[in-house]
């Protein structure tokens, strides 16, 4: 079974440009998240999709980032533009459903803002 | 809110010896308890969970972890640390009647030869 995947795997922008990060989850999993990785801090959720329906987007900066998860499968992070304070690492997971279902997490995108 | 602490940064330990790295958490209502690993340079796995029932889970990698309602605790525990366990751990909480995972910022094992 394949697992989370995501692109790129790193990505260096100046500060006020625009990226965009792409995810897709394992086949058949109806919740999807995208995290927030600082140096030195856990994951902190910015996004959660059960299907193509928004269930928490209550720490996402909506002046600056956007998702979206069209048809219920793939899902993208959008920033702009972005902050020096936006380095970290965005992690894409995938659960079977909301609850008990443990996540699944891709190998992370490494945004680098100077 | 909910919320989970992880009160140690790092835990060294020797090769051969139990190890345990600790977590508490705060929620209303019953939790959901996690555990993960972050090797270097890779995402996260999931190790364990607890839902309900027996308060010992046991999970990938001889780990296990205990559940402590009274202590609001949820440690995680090996009887034999190998050195491919250095990793980073973080543990994470969700309450029964939410659909939001909250993160403690990790704890870094190192398992000395």
């Amino acid at each position: 079974e394949a697992g989370v995947a995501q692109s790129p795997r790193y990505k260096i922008i100046e500060k006020r440009q625009s990226v965009a990060f792409w995810c897709n989850p394992i086949s058949g999993h109806a919740t999807l998240y995208w995290y927030q990785q600082i140096l030195g801090q856990g994951p902190k959720l910015l996004i959660q999709f059960q299907n193509n329906g928004v269930v928490d987007d209550s720490q996402l900066p909506k002046d600056r980032f956007s998702a979206e998860r069209l048809k219920g499968v793939d899902s993208t992070l959008k920033i702009q533009p972005a902050k020096l304070e936006d380095s970290a690492v965005y992690l894409c997971a995938s659960s079977l459903d909301t609850g008990n279902h443990p996540q699944y997490f891709g190998p992370g995108t490494r945004l680098l803002v100077l | 809110a909910q919320s989970v602490a992880q009160p140690e940064d790092q835990v060294n330990v020797a090769e051969g010896n139990p190890l345990t790295v600790k977590c508490t958490y705060s929620v209303s209502g019953n939790p959901y308890l996690f555990w993960y690993v972050q090797y270097p340079n890779r995402g996260l796995q999931f190790l364990l969970k607890y839902i309900t029932g027996d308060n010992l889970v046991k999970g990938s990698y001889g780990f296990e972890a205990e559940f402590n309602k009274s202590q609001t605790s949820f440690h995680l525990k090996k009887p034999s640390a190998l050195v491919s366990d250095s990793a980073l751990y973080f543990c994470a909480v969700r309450a029964g009647g939410s659909y939001i995972p909250t993160f403690g910022r990790g704890t870094s094992l190192i398992v000395h030869p």
